[in-house]
């Protein structure tokens, strides 16, 4: 067990859905990254948030937004869900966001979109 | 533009059969270097950070070193249960951010 908590591991939608995935970081940590990984693309960043603050963005759709609420858990909502939307979905989290930090990753929520 | 690329795709030793990952990396103002181990369905495991040219880090099996241009991953007399994919990740001047940008990975397997 990492530390990093991502709900729920498997989620299987119709395509024009919207669905939210869930993470709660490790404890201490302030900074949460999401990421997708697809079997051709490797690990995409999507964005960062710094205590309840977004930090980065990477690439991103427009019909997927995040949040990072006070207790610092943090959300993905993917809207208007695609065929191409079908990934790994990671989210990872790391302290202050030092450098050397390496983040810690959590195991995954497994979309499929039908 | 910003790029790390990874190679082989794949590798396939026998076990104690010793080789090398490659890292190849073009950013400016690298930050860090890392490496990842990532098993299938799991998420990336830590394994190292490298900062400057010429550092090196050991656990057990594994050293990875780094140059200005690519980092190495060595594989010393592997075993079955080293068989995963090896992602590689830099993390370079970027303002107010400090997310990393993986490679494909090298999807290794040890043959018993």
């Amino acid at each position: 067990d990492s530390g990093v908590t991502q709900t729920p591991k498997h989620l299987i939608t119709a395509t024009g859905q919207r669905v939210t995935l869930r993470c709660s970081p490790r404890s201490g940590d302030l900074s949460v990254y999401w990421y997708q990984q697809s079997l051709d693309q490797g690990l995409q960043f999507l964005i960062q948030y710094y205590n309840g603050e977004e930090r980065a963005k990477g690439n991103i759709l427009e019909r997927f937004s995040a949040q990072q609420f006070p207790d610092l858990h943090s959300e993905l909502n993917l809207s208007s869900l695609e065929l191409g939307d079908s990934a790994l979905y990671f989210c990872a989290s790391s302290r202050q966001g030092a450098v050397g930090e390496g983040y810690t990753f959590g195991s995954g929520t497994r979309l499929t979109v039908v | 533009e910003d790029q790390v690329t990874q190679s082989p795709e794949a590798l396939r030793l026998q076990e104690g059969e010793s080789s090398s990952l490659n890292c190849s990396y073009t950013v400016s103002g690298l930050r860090g270097l890392f490496w990842y181990r990532q098993d299938p369905g799991k998420g990336p495991e830590f394994l190292f950070t490298l900062y400057s040219a010429g550092e090196e880090k050991e656990k057990e099996r594994l050293k990875a070193t780094l140059t200005k241009k690519e980092s190495f991953l060595h594989i010393t007399a592997p075993k079955p249960e080293d068989s995963a994919t090896y992602l590689c990740a830099v993390q370079f001047d970027q303002t107010g951010a400090n997310n990393l940008f993986f490679g494909t990975g090298t999807r290794l397997t040890v043959i018993p």
